[in-house]
């Protein structure tokens, strides 16, 4: 059953703007990933947050995380027509830590 | 940190011939290992996990198998395919938080 649900399914912003992508999920989690995926490739993790974390940061990267809400954002600062992918959350099905639970994802295009 | 080698890449297959794709890691020892599915532009399905040689879990209840002969080997098999198998294959492994992926094979059931 689907855990994580990102929104928008497909953005299409200029190179040097910021995108926001979302992701709700259902249940209670330990921690939520996100993963980016090049066309015909496979998923590389981007980074991870922990439930007890409301936000993190790693380079132009920008995770929070409202337990209450059951939701969490990803923000690319500055993006580059590099950027352009396909980005998942995942969230694990059960109380532990696996198995992951993929959403759907959002197709970021950014045009140089 | 791990690797994991997925072959073929691509691969075109008659409905109704048999299927046989597989992961190796490296890098690691006693993964869990996951075969996900992945239609054209959709998300991932979890088609099987294993946390041991032997240890099979199955998600998807249809003509696909998995087994895992060896510790850091996973193969995924159908006796006769589908049609609606087609698709992009994904092999990862974690050790306990973070997956890795493999490079993925295409397959198309013609």
């Amino acid at each position: 059953s689907q855990q994580g649900e990102e929104d928008p399914q497909a953005l299409s912003i200029q190179e040097g703007e910021n995108a926001t992508m979302n992701c709700s999920y259902k249940t209670s989690i330990n921690n939520l990933q996100w993963y980016r995926q090049n066309s015909g490739r496979g998923l590389v993790h981007l980074i991870l947050i922990r439930s007890n974390e409301r936000e993190k940061h790693s380079g132009r990267l920008r995770v929070t995380l409202d337990t209450s809400k059951k939701s969490s954002s990803l923000l690319i600062t500055a993006s580059r027509a590099a950027d352009t992918a396909s980005y998942f959350c995942a969230t694990a099905r059960n109380s532990g830590n696996t198995p992951l639970v993929f959403g759907k994802g959002t197709r970021l295009s950014v045009i140089a | 940190s791990q690797t994991i080698h997925q072959w073929p890449a691509t691969l075109v297959q008659p409905v109704g011939s048999p299927l046989s794709l597989e992961c190796t890691v490296e890098g690691t020892s006693n993964p869990n290992l996951y075969w996900y599915r992945q239609a054209a532009g959709r998300g991932l399905q979890l088609l099987f996990y294993s946390v041991g040689i032997g240890q099979i879990s199955s998600e998807v209840p249809q003509n696909l198998s998995a087994s895992r002969p060896q510790d850091r080997q996973f193969i995924l098999s159908s006796k006769k395919l589908l049609l609606s198998d087609s698709g992009f294959y994904l092999c990862a492994c974690d050790t306990g938080v973070e997956q890795y992926f493999g490079p993925g094979t295409r397959l198309t059931v013609t």
